[in-house]
């Protein structure tokens, strides 16, 4: 079934390791988005992508790089993972603008150590 | 600042009609306002989305205030399946970023 899948689904890692989210959408959605969701609280947007090699950031990037080669993929990285960034990562994807409705994957429950 | 509202919770008896509601306090005449909810442990799920005039949907209805500063949510019948936290969201202008609201958790008494 098409989709988005995130992975891994859990994700246990030490402060100062650096860490991958993978996220794979199989509907060819132009604009892809990455939110945490931090324990009792709402989404915030990290970075977002409107197309291949096209990103830019939301709310609270610091920390977190991203990149979009390939445009069914867009991994997130940590590339020194802090306590503050344990978190409910999900992934979205939406077509062709902003304003269609975004389709979320299931998240990645990360913990840092 | 930009900023979008809710109340931090909701209750409803079950089948009684639900009105959710949702301020944003800028928003450009471009910008759809989406509604999406969330069950425990899972990712938000799309409800329904509308520019200006209201909208329905075999979830819900949408109606939007006239200055788009504030719209509604509308669930006919409430059910036990209906619980979750329910969040609008403003997408990116020219002025800011994607901004979800804080959510409202609906609580369905049986």
């Amino acid at each position: 079934d098409a989709g988005i899948t995130q992975s891994p689904r859990y994700k246990i890692t030490e402060t100062g390791r650096q860490v991958t989210l993978m996220c794979h959408q199989t509907w060819s959605h132009s604009y892809m988005f990455w939110y945490r969701q931090d324990l009792g609280h709402g989404l915030r947007l990290i970075y977002y992508s409107a197309a291949a090699d096209i990103t830019d950031k939301g709310e609270v990037p610091d920390g977190y790089v991203v990149s979009r080669s390939k445009t069914e993929n867009f991994p997130l990285t940590l590339e020194s993972a802090t306590r503050s960034q344990t978190s409910v990562y999900f992934c979205a994807s939406s077509d062709r603008s902003l304003n269609q409705p975004q389709h979320f994957g299931d998240g990645t429950r990360l913990s840092i150590l | 600042d930009a900023k979008t509202t809710q109340p931090n919770s909701m209750e409803s008896n079950e089948e009684e009609p639900v009105h959710l509601p949702c301020n944003h306090s800028t928003i450009s005449g471009t910008d759809y306002i989406h509604w999406y909810r969330q069950l425990p442990s899972q990712g938000p799920e799309y409800v329904i989305h509308g520019l200006t005039s209201n909208v329905n949907n075999r979830m819900a209805s949408l109606a939007i205030a006239e200055d788009r500063k504030s719209s509604t949510l509308i669930l006919h019948r409430a059910t036990l399946r209906d619980a979750a936290v329910y969040y609008c969201l403003r997408p990116k202008t020219s002025y800011d970023k994607v901004i979800f609201g804080p959510g409202t958790s609906l609580s369905v008494i049986p």
